[in-house]
């Protein structure tokens, strides 16, 4: 069936360095896309968004990319500090259909 | 932004009772909530779909008589695990959407464990 699934389980990078994570998406009628970070014990947090009539969007320090042509999306993270260390979700969404989840990647920073 | 509040965290219960769970928008109307499971290190699973007024929308596997929905309220939804066993111990999820902002957010998550 239709899946969302990441590139990476886990990444560790420098504080202060960019961090990119990537996610692959199958449902070609997602037009709905959501970055969600994951702290241990706690429940999804909302980072960011975008629909499919976008291919890129910022918030503060970080910037979703979207391709459609390879069903593609990456969640970049700039300056990236110790409290940036979670697992990253992708979720897409094809109309009034529920999300579906990604298996999440872990990003990890050394201080 | 907008929130969404689980009560209780966190629940310690033995086998064979039940176990109820809120979950509410507190600064916006849903329409439609859903509730998910997660087990240790993997991902969210979704559970069923639960909208105002209406009978929720189990996904496959999912025994709808031992998960109780209700939606009784635009800002309230509760899951009642009913008979519950140790292997229903997991982090249990709720998430609204923002009808306002189509914006899918998600509660705190509580903790079942069945002894």
């Amino acid at each position: 069936g239709e899946s969302v699934g990441l590139h990476l389980p886990t990444l560790s990078v420098q504080e202060g360095d960019n961090s990119i994570i990537n996610c692959a998406y199958s449902n070609s009628a997602s037009d709905y896309f959501i970055w969600y970070k994951q702290e241990s014990g706690k429940g999804p947090q909302f980072i960011i968004d975008i629909r499919s009539n976008m291919d890129k969007r910022q918030g503060q320090r970080v910037t979703v990319l979207l391709n459609k042509t390879v069903k593609h999306l990456s969640l970049q993270i700039a300056a990236t500090q110790p409290g940036d260390s979670a697992v990253y979700f992708c979720a897409e969404r094809a109309g009034n259909t529920p999300l579906v989840f990604g298996k999440g990647t872990r990003l990890s920073v050394i201080a | 932004g907008a929130v969404v509040s689980q009560h209780p965290s966190w629940v310690i219960c033995k086998s064979g009772t039940s176990v109820k769970i809120e979950c509410r928008s507190l600064d916006f109307q849903a329409t439609t909530m859903f509730w998910y499971r997660q087990f240790p290190k993997q991902s969210l699973m979704l559970m069923a779909t639960s909208n105002e007024g209406s009978k929720a929308t189990y996904e496959q596997g999912v025994e709808k008589d031992k998960f109780l929905i209700n939606h009784a309220s635009l800002t309230l939804s509760t899951l009642t695990v009913t008979s519950a066993h140790p292997e229903d111990s997991s982090f249990y999820i709720c998430s609204a959407i923002d009808a306002g902002t189509d914006t899918q957010y998600f509660g705190p998550g509580t903790r079942l464990t069945v002894l």
